[in-house]
């Protein structure tokens, strides 16, 4: 079974400062993705990373993977306020099918 | 970009009542469609696969009975939750593949809230 693990689960920082959410998964998979969601809203893509290696940035969000760690980061890179919202990754179970998605990130950016 | 559409974005029912949420891919068509379940302050639940005129694959635990999915084209998958009670209030979410772009894409998601 596909387990998907997001930490830090809340994450409170300060405008203008760096950090890193970590999603780490249990099985082999190629396709991971980022999404943000704010509250009472649907999620927004971010991020589709496919392949070992890939790096992909956005902004102030920089997201990569490594699929022989299982691992994908998301760097918040001088965060600011707008950026507050829950980031969840997600990952394919099987091609362009099921995501199991990690338990979410709430991220609260302090002015 | 890629647009799923919901409707309604809300709704408010007695219990015992059933409520259909329409789920439509606008300007793309996919075979396959999914249903999440979110509740307040969780993460995403899988509750099914929807199939393009076959049955739809539901999830372990999730009562095929009480949540009905007719995806009877290739724009459009329809949740129906069939004697709603308050345990079933949740954020309902709905998402299409485009197999095109490789890609899945999220409607604005159903709060339904079961008095």
């Amino acid at each position: 079974e596909l387990k998907v693990e997001q930490n830090p689960l809340f994450l409170s920082m300060q405008e203008g400062k760096n950090y890193t959410i970590y999603c780490n998964y249990s099985t082999t998979s190629d396709r991971l993705y980022w999404y943000r969601q704010d509250p009472g809203k649907s999620l927004e893509s971010l991020f589709v990373l496919l392949s070992n290696g890939a790096v992909k940035q956005e902004g102030r969000l920089m997201a990569s993977l490594d699929t022989k760690a299982r691992l994908s980061t998301l760097h918040i890179t001088a965060a600011v306020h707008d950026l507050s919202a829950t980031y969840f990754c997600a990952v394919d179970m099987e091609y362009g099918n099921k995501l199991v998605f990690g338990a979410g990130t709430i991220l609260r950016v302090k002015s | 970009g890629a647009v799923v559409s919901q409707h309604p974005s809300w709704v408010i029912c007695k219990s015992g009542t059933s409520v259909k949420i329409e789920c439509r891919s606008l300007d793309f068509q996919a075979t396959t469609m999914f249903w999440y379940r979110q509740f307040p302050k969780q993460s995403l639940m899988l509750m099914a696969t929807s199939n393009e005129g076959s049955k739809a694959t539901y999830e372990q635990g999730v009562e095929k009975d009480k949540f009905l999915i007719n995806h009877a084209s290739l724009t459009l998958s329809t949740l129906t939750v069939t004697s709603a009670h308050p345990e079933d209030s949740s954020f309902y979410i709905c998402s299409a593949w485009d197999s095109t772009l490789d890609t899945q894409y999220f409607g604005p998601g159903t709060r339904l809230t079961v008095l």
